[in-house]
């Protein structure tokens, strides 16, 4: 099946300072997620974005999907935006596969 | 709006027994979705669900099923529990998009599943 790959697993910043996850994908695919998992588990959709870049407030995510990667950028982080961050692809209709996540803390 | 909800939250069982999961979304989406998430790793798809009456095995299907008899509805079932389906279940919606793509994922808060 396809792979999913996150980088980097872990990463600690403080706050105000910028970061960029990646996430690399071994095939083509039909659709793309970033996910942003909270301190106490709660899962919240970021983006869909199986192409192109967008922006929604101090965070953006950029897919490539003929190079099969995708970014997402933090700016200005903040201690709220600690927790794990998630890459999803859908290679059809339904079926996704999962990164294993990119661990960010945020020091005060 | 009470979006996707899952139930219970909480559960502790014996190896060998047998539960339902219960999950209910009310956005009217089409696919419906359950994972498992293991300490330290991300999600990995059991079962899906792509209309009403309809069903699909994920990447770890083995151990469970499931059921779609209404389209907000989506159970998802273990026979027999064991140790190993120990982990956080979450369960996820989507609507289908025009281009049969599934979009936006919205997510339960997820059931915390402990078996003995």
């Amino acid at each position: 099946g396809i792979q999913v790959e996150q980088s980097p697993p872990d990463l600690i910043l403080q706050e105000g300072a910028n970061s960029t996850l990646r996430c690399n994908f071994s095939d083509s695919v039909n659709n793309l997620q970033w996910f942003h998992q909270n301190p106490w588990g709660q899962l919240i959709n970021l983006f869909y974005i199986p192409s192109g870049t967008k922006q929604n407030g101090r965070l953006s995510a950029t897919t490539v999907a003929t190079e099969r990667y995708s970014l997402l950028y933090i700016s200005s982080s903040q201690t709220t935006d600690s927790g794990v961050y998630f890459c999803a692809v859908y290679t059809n209709a339904g079926k996704s596969t999962f990164g294993d996540g990119t661990t960010l803390t945020v020091k005060p | 709006n009470a979006g996707v909800t899952q139930t219970p939250k909480f559960r502790v069982l014996k190896t060998g027994q047998s539960m339902t999961l219960l999950c209910a979304q009310d956005m009217n989406h089409e696919y419906m979705y359950w994972y498992r998430q293991d300490p330290g790793m991300g999600l990995r798809l059991i079962h899906y669900s792509v209309g009403e009456g309809t069903t699909a095995k994920g990447e770890v299907p083995d151990g469970y099923n499931v059921s779609r008899l209404k389209k907000q509805n989506f159970l998802l079932g273990l026979e027999s529990a064991a140790p190993s389906q120990t982990s956080v279940y979450f369960c996820a919606s989507s609507i289908l998009g025009k281009d049969l793509r599934s979009e936006k994922l919205f997510f339960g808060s997820g059931t915390q599943l402990s078996v003995l």
